[in-house]
């Protein structure tokens, strides 16, 4: 089973990015795929994004895009997303989560979990 | 984009009890669904997927039906280790959480 390792908290300010990494011990995601979703505070989940790797695809929910960039270094078997000019409301624990399959399929495995607080 | 409906938001039960959440589609989905637990402080689990398809490991006693845009978790005897939130997800188009159903102890 894979494990997803992610990266320790962080405090950002308003209108600077903040680079969340997410590394798969026990699988890979190359033949998968890798999502990101937030959680607010006292909220619930928001999908934010998948990459295929297999495909070279990347697709983005409509609110975040132009503004999140997810990638993966398959060397390394590690996902990442970047998310530019952060907001206040941009406060949230955020999670990796493995794709079952390539393509879209429900999510099976899924990170620890990463605290961005923003913060002026 | 498809939005998911769930009902109700929360849920009062007790140890023991049959439990039903409610999850609808804006536009069917075929059986392109997947449920999932979330404890507090953790990440979220997925108990099923595919409307109705158990995940490894996850107990009996958790149950999905329906296809199209109407969907069902049931909970047949209630343990002190479901209470927790629920979230219906879709995955026909991209993907979309419902906003969750909390299980509390009545």
């Amino acid at each position: 089973q894979v494990q997803l390792v992610q990266s320790g908290a962080e405090v950002k300010k308003p209108g600077s990015s903040v680079k969340v990494s997410c590394k798969a011990s026990g699988g890979t995601f190359s033949i998968y795929a890798a999502s990101w979703v937030r959680q607010a505070p006292g909220q619930g989940l928001e999908w934010m994004g998948t990459i295929t790797p297999i495909f070279g695809t990347a697709d983005y929910a409509q609110k975040f895009q132009g503004r999140v960039t997810i990638t993966t270094d398959e060397s390394t078997s590690t996902a990442y997303m970047e998310l530019n000019n952060v907001r206040f409301e941009d406060t949230a624990i955020y999670y990796c989560a493995r794709v079952r399959a390539a393509g879209i399929s429900y999510f099976d495995s899924w990170g620890q979990g990463t605290l961005v607080t923003v913060s002026s | 984009d498809i939005q998911m409906t769930q009902s109700p938001s929360t849920l009062s039960a007790s140890v023991g009890d049959r439990v039903t959440i409610t999850c609808r589609a804006s536009q069917s989905i075929s059986t392109w669904l997947a449920w999932y637990q979330q404890k507090p402080g953790k990440a979220p689990k997925v108990l099923i997927y595919k409307a109705s398809t158990l995940e490894s490991g996850v107990p009996s006693r958790f149950s999905g039906s329906g296809s199209g845009t109407e969907f069902t978790l049931t909970i047949s005897s209630l343990q002190p280790d479901d209470f927790a939130t629920y979230y219906c997800q879709q995955y026909d188009t991209y993907w979309t959480f419902g906003q969750g159903t909390k299980v509390e102890i009545k």
